[in-house]
């Protein structure tokens, strides 16, 4: 167990739909990253947040957008729904983004199994 | 893409014997970090080797870098049933955020 968690495991939405997704980090980590993993694409990075601000940004999708809370938790908000986008979504944490000379170790939630029909 | 590239992508090996995957990459790194998942689990960190290291030891892990080459390769010793696994490499290109490869699918036949 890594101490971060996501919710929910699984969603099943249809074309169009909005959704929400919730992680959060271990204690302690100021850095929430998403990730999105597919058969097609492999792991993409989306987002990453630190201390509330958005600190770098990857392959997200304009109708993707997350943000991170005052109490650290983070969420990632997915509309207009495709087919394309049923993915696994991970969320991860890590104390800050650099440690030393790189980047820090980062720490993976389960994730969210997302289907979109 | 800067995008590393783990090899082979699918390993299949006795209990017992030792494992070895490598990962390449195109441009210079800060860091190189090595990942595992179970299927459709998350990512488990294994070892983070910093550019200025050469090789690092973590229980029957063993990771080299070879900077000059732009590729590690990641040594699993004496293989068990539950190392069945996918193992990913993930560079720090110094953009503070990781990159990961392709993964390498390893099977241990019990």
């Amino acid at each position: 167990d890594s101490g971060v968690t996501q919710t929910p495991k699984h969603l099943i939405t249809a074309t169009g739909q909005r959704v929400t997704l919730r992680c959060s980090p271990r204690s302690g980590d100021l850095s929430v990253y998403w990730y999105q993993q597919s058969l097609d694409q492999g792991l993409q990075f989306l987002i990453q947040y630190y201390n509330g601000e958005e600190r770098a940004k990857g392959n997200i999708l304009e109708r993707f957008s997350a943000q991170q809370f005052p109490d650290l938790h983070s969420e990632l908000n997915l509309s207009s729904l495709e087919l394309g986008d049923s993915a696994l979504y991970f969320c991860a944490s890590s104390v800050t983004p650099w440690a030393g000379e790189g980047t820090d170790t980062q720490y993976f939630g389960p994730g969210t199994r997302l289907t979109v029909l | 893409s800067q995008q590393g590239e783990e090899d082979p992508q699918a390993l299949s090996i006795q209990e017992g014997e030792n494992a070895t995957m490598n990962c390449s990459y195109k441009t210079s790194i800060n860091n190189l970090q090595w990942y595992r998942q179970n299927s459709g689990r998350g990512l488990v960190h294994l070892i983070l080797i910093r550019s200025n290291e050469r090789e690092k030891h973590s229980g029957r892990l063993r990771v080299t870098l070879d900077t000059s080459k732009k590729s590690s390769s990641l040594l699993i010793t004496a293989s068990r049933a539950a190392d069945t696994a996918s193992y990913f490499c993930a560079t720090d290109f110094g953009n503070e955020k990781l990159t990961f490869g392709t993964g390498t699918r390893l099977t241990i036949i019990p």
